[in-house]
């Protein structure tokens, strides 16, 4: 089954500067890659997506990118806030019509003001 | 729009009971996903529901069993509970598998096993 691996598990990042995450897949077949924000007593709340047939999406200040070639995908958050602080997860899906979403280990963001 | 609801958020229960969870999903999705997030992991795929069968089943044993109602609403039903049960147990929906749209978390259950 697909394997999702996420790094780095914790980031601390200045207010203001950009922050990268990064995801490698190992299922071939893989071709939706969503990101979530998980806030504390809150659950994953979908951030961006990503189509396999799709090398780069961006939306104001979230950009994510994709490499089917090496399998790997990042997500990309420019100018931070410290709302931007959450865990991260990135995620994958081999099969739309199933839905199974493979998800990564999380990253644990925070905003230094 | 109304989006994923669960009830209760909270729930303590002992070994060997059993319970039930409960997810509303948003208007116009009939599929309904549940997950469980261990302490500091990535939630774990459990089943699918969608237009009231089973649709995929991740790597739990059978003491995990759902329902899912002709309002598209769904239970997470687990049995003889154990305390590595405790957990956050996510319900995501989303459209028709069909349409290929994303699927949206709920806030979740917290249970915790004592």
């Amino acid at each position: 089954g697909e394997n999702v691996e996420q790094h780095p598990s914790t980031l601390s990042v200045q207010e203001g500067d950009s922050a990268v995450i990064k995801c490698t897949y190992s299922d071939s077949a893989s071709n939706y890659f969503p990101w979530y924000k998980q806030e504390l007593g809150k659950g994953p709340q979908l951030i961006i997506d990503i189509r396999s047939n799709v090398g780069e999406k961006k939306d104001q200040r979230i950009a994510v990118t994709l490499n089917k070639t090496a399998k790997h995908f990042s997500l990309h958050i420019t100018e931070t806030q410290p709302e931007d602080s959450a865990v991260y997860f990135c995620a994958a899906i081999s099969n739309f019509g199933n839905e199974k979403l493979t998800f990564g280990t999380g990253t644990r963001l925070t905003i230094i003001p | 729009e109304t989006g994923v609801t669960q009830s209760p958020t909270h729930l303590i229960k002992t070994r060997g009971q059993q319970v039930t969870l409960r997810c509303s999903s948003q208007s116009g999705h009939n599929t309904v996903s549940w997950y469980q997030q261990a302490l500091g992991q990535g939630p774990q795929f459990i089943f699918q529901y969608y237009r009231e069968e089973e649709n995929g089943r991740g790597n739990f044993p059978p003491r995990f069993s759902g329902l899912q109602f002709p309002n598209y609403s769904s239970e997470l039903n687990v049995n003889a509970l154990e305390l590595d049960d405790s957990a956050l147990y996510l319900c995501a929906s989303s459209p028709d598998p069909a349409l290929d749209q994303p699927q949206h978390f709920g806030d979740g259950t917290r249970l915790s096993i004592l």
